[in-house]
């Protein structure tokens, strides 16, 4: 089975739309980490938000947002206020315990939702 | 301050040959991640170090590839009597430690296997 499921493979949004980007994933290991990260045509990864399985409230980081339902095994990220700069690849990724006990914070990744943000 | 970096930025190789691909993470950085980024996929994780700690090298998919690290810093990775289906984009990430979630990416070198 798929670790991290990434349903949409392009996206389109009308600028200052919010858009959702879907994310599920499995893991058995109560332990947990989320991310989403961005890449833009130029190929470089960046780093947006995260989420901890033990985390109570999502994580929010300026426009970004993750809506994390554990028990639905799902990590959406949700863009407010869409901009042009925001036309990427969206990939969502796990890591699967902590530390060096935990297999080293590896991640795995899914395998991505283009956006393109219209005018 | 500098971010992480990789050399080459392109490479174009006959299929047979091997080639070495560096890694120069930010300073001070003690884990380092080495993933693949095949055409339209996501990313596929390869190896990493943390310190002075033995590498795990869960992710490497044959005996042709290996990487080291020296002084704890730069990296190489290396992939011996390439493949075609070595053509990928090869991503080199380092974080301060394995406390801290966020990876920090440097540009990719894009690998060419003819």
């Amino acid at each position: 089975a798929q670790k991290i499921t990434q349903t949409q493979p392009g996206m389109f949004v009308q600028e200052k739309e919010a858009v959702t980007l879907d994310c599920t994933y499995d893991t058995s290991d109560p332990s947990y980490g989320l991310f989403w990260y961005k890449q833009p045509s130029s190929g470089e990864m960046i780093f947006l938000i995260y989420q901890g399985s033990y985390d109570q409230q999502n994580a929010t980081e300026g426009r970004y947002s993750l809506n994390f339902q554990k028990a639905r095994k799902s990590a959406n990220l949700v863009i407010s206020a869409s901009q042009l700069g925001d036309s990427a690849m969206y990939f969502c990724a796990m890591r699967e315990g902590w530390g060096v006990t935990g297999g080293g914070n590896k991640l795995t990744f899914g395998t991505g939702t283009q956006l393109k943000v219209e005018l | 301050g500098a971010g992480v970096s990789q050399s080459p930025s392109n490479k174009v190789t006959e299929k047979g040959k091997d080639v070495e691909l560096r890694c120069d993470p930010i300073s001070g950085h003690t884990a380092l991640y080495w993933y693949r980024q095949s055409l339209g996929q996501g990313l596929e994780f390869l190896i990493y170090f943390q310190g002075n700690s033995a590498p795990d090298k869960s992710g490497l998919p044959s005996d042709r590839f290996s990487a080291e690290r020296t002084g704890g810093s730069v990296s190489t990775l290396t992939i011996q009597r390439t493949q075609q289906e070595d053509s990928a984009v090869y991503l080199c990430a380092s974080s301060p430690s394995l406390s801290v979630n966020e990876q920090f990416f440097g540009p990719g070198t894009r690998l060419t296997v003819l």
